[in-house]
């Protein structure tokens, strides 16, 4: 199995600051299948990025993921109120298709 | 519009079994992979399984040999059958669509509430 460790567990950022998350996983897997969602409470989690650098639809592009091998990243370049919320990374690529534990990005 | 609707969770004893269903609408669903995944109350998403459009199945090693995934094409319908069930499997179960050309969820349910308790 797959471990995906996410840093830092907690961000703490004001709007208008730079995000950086950091995804490491145990081993390497297929094609880049790594991807980034946001999770707010109560709520679904919605998709940001998918194959480690492609944005979803409807995704605004201060979001941006990076990275490759066991090494991902997602930057939000300029926080907005609404980008405070929990981020996952997932990787798809080798079953069991495995989650990091998260970071939870809070309003400084 | 694209939609996913859980339903069947609920309260079951500690060894029970449950069966979850998901209603999916507005794409075919019969050309898409799609997943079961669950949130434990306050904890992080965990991926449960997968079925693949041709019915190839996948689990994590949690589940291997209690939970079940299934598909019937034909009522646009995706199904877990949960046996043996633990307080460890105590979480909202999401039922979640993978993308077109590879596996990230795109479209997620609004989930269905299961409560391991004697």
């Amino acid at each position: 199995e797959i471990v995906l460790t996410q840093s830092p567990g907690t961000l703490s950022l004001s709007p208008g600051e730079r995000a950086t998350l950091s995804c490491k996983a145990s081993q390497s897997f297929s094609s880049n299948y790594l991807a980034w969602y946001q999770q707010k409470p109560g709520q679904a989690p919605r998709l940001l990025i998918y194959g480690a650098s492609s944005r979803a639809t409807g995704i605004p592009d201060r979001f941006s993921g990076s990275g490759s091998g066991t090494d991902f990243t997602l930057t939000i370049s300029r926080l907005e109120p609404e980008d405070f919320a929990v981020y996952y990374c997932q990787q798809y690529g080798s079953s069991p298709y495995t989650f990091g534990q998260g970071t939870n990005l809070e309003i400084k | 519009e694209v939609q996913l609707v859980e339903s069947g969770g609920g309260l079951v004893q500690p060894g029970g079994s449950l069966r979850l269903s998901c209603a999916a609408s507005g794409f075919t669903f019969a050309s898409y992979v799609m997943n079961w995944v669950r949130q434990a109350p306050g904890k992080g998403l965990y991926w449960v399984s997968a079925i693949t459009e041709r019915g190839t199945t996948y689990y994590a090693d949690s589940v291997k040999g209690r939970f079940t995934v299934s598909r019937d094409n034909s009522r646009n319908t995706l199904y877990l059958q949960m046996n043996s069930l633990s307080a460890e499997d105590t979480a909202a179960y999401y039922c979640a669509k993978g993308r077109w050309t590879d596996n990230a969820v795109d479209i997620w349910g609004q989930g269905t509430m299961v409560t391991v308790s004697s």
